[in-house]
């Protein structure tokens, strides 16, 4: 299986960027996802690595470093309806499927 | 397309009583997967199928719980007799297997979720 790491909780100001870590454990390394989650809603999909590096889209940039079993989600320019959790989510193992970790809740106040 | 879409949205039961929970995946997608989420666990898959067919329910939590996808566009998870533990939330999802250069991914959309209270 899959073991995955990130903190559980995050506070940040609006406008400003925020960092949340995700590191993992997996054999036949094959993607990883990050998901928002709002509170009572489903997650929904924001990004997907396969390769080492940067990956951006708008405010929200995903990294990936397979050596080191590491990614991070960037998100800038911070807004309030940012506050949500965030799911780092692996797929290895021999599987395409992502196993999920418990999530990031991130609280941005003003 | 709606998405995916479950019902109930919320159900409330007593211990011991059979809850069905039923999922409509999204039209061509051919995985359809189940998740439990707590806050103690997290979100948990509990089985997910292909072209209707179950492929892994090593997540289903014991004999209790049973899920059947008789088509395409259809899925069942049902819980018999329900206890307090298996008060969650549970999310189905589907997905088509995206291939690419180097491997694939399975992108999920999730359903908005059934949120379940067994008293």
């Amino acid at each position: 299986g899959q073991n995955i790491d990130q903190p559980t909780e995050m506070t940040a100001t609006e406008g400003a960027i925020v960092q949340i870590n995700c590191t993992y454990q997996t054999s036949g390394f094959n993607g990883l996802f990050w998901y928002q989650q709002h509170a009572g809603e489903a997650p929904t999909f924001l990004s997907y690595n396969v390769l080492d590096g940067l990956e951006e889209k708008g405010r929200f940039s995903s990294f990936l470093s397979r050596s080191k079993g590491y990614s991070y989600l960037l998100l800038k320019e911070l807004q309030m309806k940012d506050s949500a959790s965030y799911l780092c989510a692996v797929s290895g193992g021999g599987s395409y499927i992502p196993t999920f970790g418990r999530g990031t809740s991130l609280i941005v106040h003003p | 397309d709606a998405g995916v879409i479950q019902s109930p949205r919320h159900e409330v039961t007593e211990m011991g009583q059979e809850v069905t929970l039923r999922c409509k995946p999204i039209s061509g997608h051919d995985y359809l997967f189940w998740y439990r989420q707590t806050m103690m666990r997290g979100l948990e898959l509990l089985i997910y199928f292909n072209n209707n067919v179950p492929i892994d329910d090593s997540g289903m939590p014991e004999d209790r719980f049973s899920a059947k996808m008789p088509n395409a566009s259809f899925s069942t998870l049902k819980i018999q007799p329900s206890e307090p533990r298996d008060s969650a939330v549970y999310f189905c999802a589907s997905s088509t297997y995206l291939a690419g250069a180097l491997g694939g991914a399975n992108v999920l959309t999730f359903g908005a979720g059934s949120r379940l209270t067994v008293l």
